[in-house]
């Protein structure tokens, strides 16, 4: 059965960049029928969809978060990584890495279907 | 941006009654609609893609029908596991959005 975990450091200073890991166990990044998504929830809040990375390291993002998000993926590891560059406590929140369908033909996008259990991560100096 | 709106923002209700939530889009998403489910501390879960598409594993009490720009997630027979807050989600376009959020409580 397909898990994912999140890991990495709790809290980062303010300005500094935010650092996860997302290890897929059960099953192969490589696939083609799916790409591998980054969520996050602020506190009390929302679901913000960050970005997306296929295995071959096609990869979006949120225009809202601009140019300070950076998505990468290990294909040797079965892991794929997200950096988020000049923090600020507004990026305070749940981090989430999930699975989201991907129709080949098409070239849409599906739901997100397995989550991880998340992992909060706190900026704050 | 599509813009993603649920009506109502929370919803008290009872064991064994019938609740409708719905998720307005900023402009047609054709049936690229998803719902999940969240309870307190833990990741959401998908239950309905599609629009109309039951999610493996989820109860058939759950069901979501709509198209275009007005989507609805229905749960009949109300079970005590089925408080939480509901998401819906357009997976139309980039970003993909979701929408605030339907917070269902115990009456």
């Amino acid at each position: 059965q397909l898990q994912l975990q999140e890991s990495g450091p709790g809290l980062v200073k303010p300005s500094e960049t935010l650092s996860l890991t997302c290890t897929v166990s059960g099953g192969s990044i490589s696939s083609s029928s799916y790409y591998w998504g980054w969520i996050r929830q602020p506190p009390g809040k929302g679901l913000e969809w960050i970005g997306s990375i296929y295995y071959s390291g096609s990869t979006y993002h949120n225009p809202s978060l601009k140019s300070r998000v950076t998505i990468s993926v290990d294909t040797s590891k079965n892991q794929f990584s997200l950096k988020l560059s000049s923090v600020t406590a507004a990026d305070t929140a749940v981090y989430y890495c999930a699975r989201m369908g991907y129709d080949i033909l098409t070239g849409r996008h599906d739901a997100f279907d397995i989550w991880g259990q998340g992992t909060m991560v706190t900026v704050s100096s | 941006d599509i813009q993603m709106t649920p009506s109502p923002s929370s919803l008290s209700a009872s064991v064994g009654d019938r609740v409708t939530i719905t998720c307005r889009a900023s402009q047609s998403i054709s049936r690229y609609l998803n719902w999940y489910q969240q309870k307190p501390g833990k990741a959401p879960k998908l239950l309905i893609y599609a629009a109309s598409s039951l999610q493996s594993g989820v109860p058939s009490r759950f069901s979501g029908s709509g198209s275009g720009t007005d989507f609805t997630l229905t749960i009949n027979s109300l079970q005590p596991e089925d408080f939480a807050t509901y998401y819906c989600q357009q997976s139309y376009t980039t970003p993909t959005s979701f929408g605030q959020g339907t917070k269902l409580e115990i009456k």
